[in-house]
C-alpha cells in the first residue's frame, strides 16, 4: 500500500547536537511537508517542498534544514540552533486534489524527538 | 489576523451521545476547510473536505460538517458518538489563493473523551 513513513518513531538527543528525521513517501506525490506539533498548539509548517531539489521555510523554520534530492525523500534536520526541539514531528505529502487549487495532505506516523 | 480557532480545547461525551466540534475562520474570502482526526501518537486523517457546493458535506466514519458563511464557520458533527471516536480533531484551512503552495493553517485542535 502506498503512504508516508517517518522513523525513528522516538529519537532522544543531547542538548547540542544535531538529528535527522526521515520520511519516505511511495504515493509519486510532488509537494511534500513538515510539520510540529506541539500541545495545545497545532501544527505548525516548518519547510515545504513542492518539486525535486526546491523547498521553501514555512512558520518556524529557524534551527532546521532539509534537502530534497529525491522525489521520494524530505528528511528533516534539528539542528543545535533550534531552541526548544522537544516534538512531535509529522511529515505530509501533496495530493493535488480532484478540485483545482485544493490541497488534500497524506501524513506520516510521525517522529517524537525529546532533547535530554 | 487571518486565523482558523477551535474554542473548545477539550470536550466529553457520553457513548451514544451527540458530538459537535467548532471551528471559525477568519479570511476575507472562503478557504478551502478540512478536518482532520489523531489518534494518540499517530498521524493526521483525514475526514472530510469542503471546497465548494453543498454546504453539508459527508465524511468517513459518520462525521459530517457543515460550512456556515454568514458565520465563518465549519462545524464537525456526528449523530451518535462511539468509544473509538476518542482522539484530537483537527480543522484546518488553505487560505484563498495559496494553491500553488499547499499550505495548511491547523486550528489548536479539540481532545475528544468519550464516557462509557
Amino acid at each position: 500500500d502506498g503512504g508516508i513513513t517517518q522513523s525513528p518513531k522516538y529519537l532522544f538527543r543531547k542538548e547540542g547536537q544535531n538529528v535527522t528525521l526521515s520520511c519516505e513517501q511511495n504515493l509519486n506525490h510532488d509537494a511534500m511537508y513538515w510539520y510540529r506539533q506541539d500541545p495545545g498548539q497545532g501544527l505548525r509548517l516548518i519547510y515545504y517542498s513542492q518539486i525535486v531539489n526546491d523547498f521553501q521555510k514555512g512558520d518556524i523554520a529557524e534551527g532546521y534544514s532539509v534537502s530534497r534530492e529525491k522525489k521520494e525523500s524530505f528528511p528533516l534536520t534539528v539542528t543545535s540552533a533550534q531552541k526548544n526541539p522537544t516534538a512531535f514531528y509529522l511529515c505530509a505529502s501533496r495530493y493535488p486534489g480532484l478540485d483545482s487549487g485544493a490541497n488534500v495532505l497524506t501524513f506520516g506516523a510521525g517522529s517524537r524527538l525529546t532533547v535530554l | 489576523a487571518q486565523s482558523v480557532t477551535q474554542p473548545d480545547i477539550h470536550i466529553t461525551v457520553s457513548e451514544g451521545a451527540s458530538l459537535e466540534l467548532r471551528c471559525n475562520y477568519s479570511y476575507g474570502a472562503t478557504p478551502y476547510l478540512f478536518w482532520y482526526v489523531q489518534s494518540p501518537g499517530q498521524g493526521l486523517q483525514l475526514l472530510l473536505k469542503y471546497f465548494s457546493g453543498d454546504t453539508l458535506v459527508q465524511g468517513i466514519k459518520g462525521f459530517e460538517a457543515e460550512f456556515k458563511r454568514s458565520q465563518s464557520s465549519f462545524n464537525l458533527r456526528k449523530p451518535s458518538v462511539h468509544w473509538s471516536d476518542a482522539a484530537e480533531y483537527f480543522c484546518a484551512v488553505q487560505p484563498p489563493f495559496s494553491s500553488n503552495t499547499g499550505k495548511l493553517i491547523f486550528g489548536q485542535g479539540t481532545t475528544l473523551q468519550v464516557k462509557p
